[in-house]
């Protein structure tokens, strides 16, 4: 079965220092989408991606984010300078044109110190 | 704005038991209503979606929902439970145009053999 790969599973970042997450979506999947989820607290809405742009965005997601699909492949997550409060399992997640249901990846877990 | 609550917490049923999940949305039109699944250190696995059509849906895993308008509820049930889906539940509703995934907060499942 087709999978959200993301990578890396766990990167421990130093304050102020930028952190690229990874995904690779499903290859016929045309939205792509981060969430995050901070640790006790509800799963979060980041920022949606179709056609090499961004969609919609959360409140969440500042002038710190940014979303990149520098290829045919993959699709980024950028924190330009970590803060204490970005620590967070972050989930990508792709989904078919007209298919509601998304697939998640399996989160890649930040913890900044 | 749409939301999502999940009056559980954390649930406890013996193995071989019924299971029922709650879930309660918000939503202004026709929602688009999901159950996920994540086990620990997991992503978020769909486990079965409501669009339109038939308010009892049959999911993954021996799972099926329930969608009621009337009770703006979506509850998720299981005749049998098993050691294997001990696990936290999420709740979500989809936005429509803006495709954007609102989760509750979750139910955390223990199964007791």
């Amino acid at each position: 079965e087709p999978e959200v790969t993301q990578t890396p599973s766990h990167q421990v970042t130093q304050m102020g220092q930028e952190v690229i997450l990874r995904c690779v979506p499903i290859s016929n999947h045309l939205y792509f989408y981060w969430y995050r989820q901070i640790l006790g607290q509800k799963v979060e809405f980041l920022v949606s991606f179709y056609n090499n742009e961004i969609s919609e965005k959360s409140e969440i997601f500042d002038d710190q984010f940014s979303v990149e699909r520098p290829d045919g492949s993959n699709f980024t997550l950028k924190i330009r300078s970590t803060k204490l409060e970005d620590s967070a399992m972050y989930f990508c997640a792709s989904a078919r044109p007209g298919d509601y249901g998304y697939t998640f990846g399996s989160g890649t877990r930040l913890t900044v110190v | 704005a749409q939301s999502v609550t999940q009056p559980d917490i954390h649930i406890t049923v013996s193995e071989g038991a019924s299971l029922e999940l709650r879930c309660n949305y918000s939503y202004g039109a026709t929602p688009y209503l999901f159950w996920y699944v994540q086990s620990p250190g997991q992503g978020l696995q769909l486990l079965l979606k409501y669009f339109s059509g038939d308010t009892l849906v049959q999911g993954i895993k021996g799972f099926e929902a329930e969608f009621k308008r009337s009770q703006s509820s979506f509850n998720l049930r299981k005749p049998s439970v098993h050691w294997s889906d001990a696990a936290e539940y999420f709740c979500a509703v989809h936005s429509g145009s803006a495709r954007q995934l609102t989760f509750g907060s979750g139910t955390q499942l223990t199964v007791l053999p």
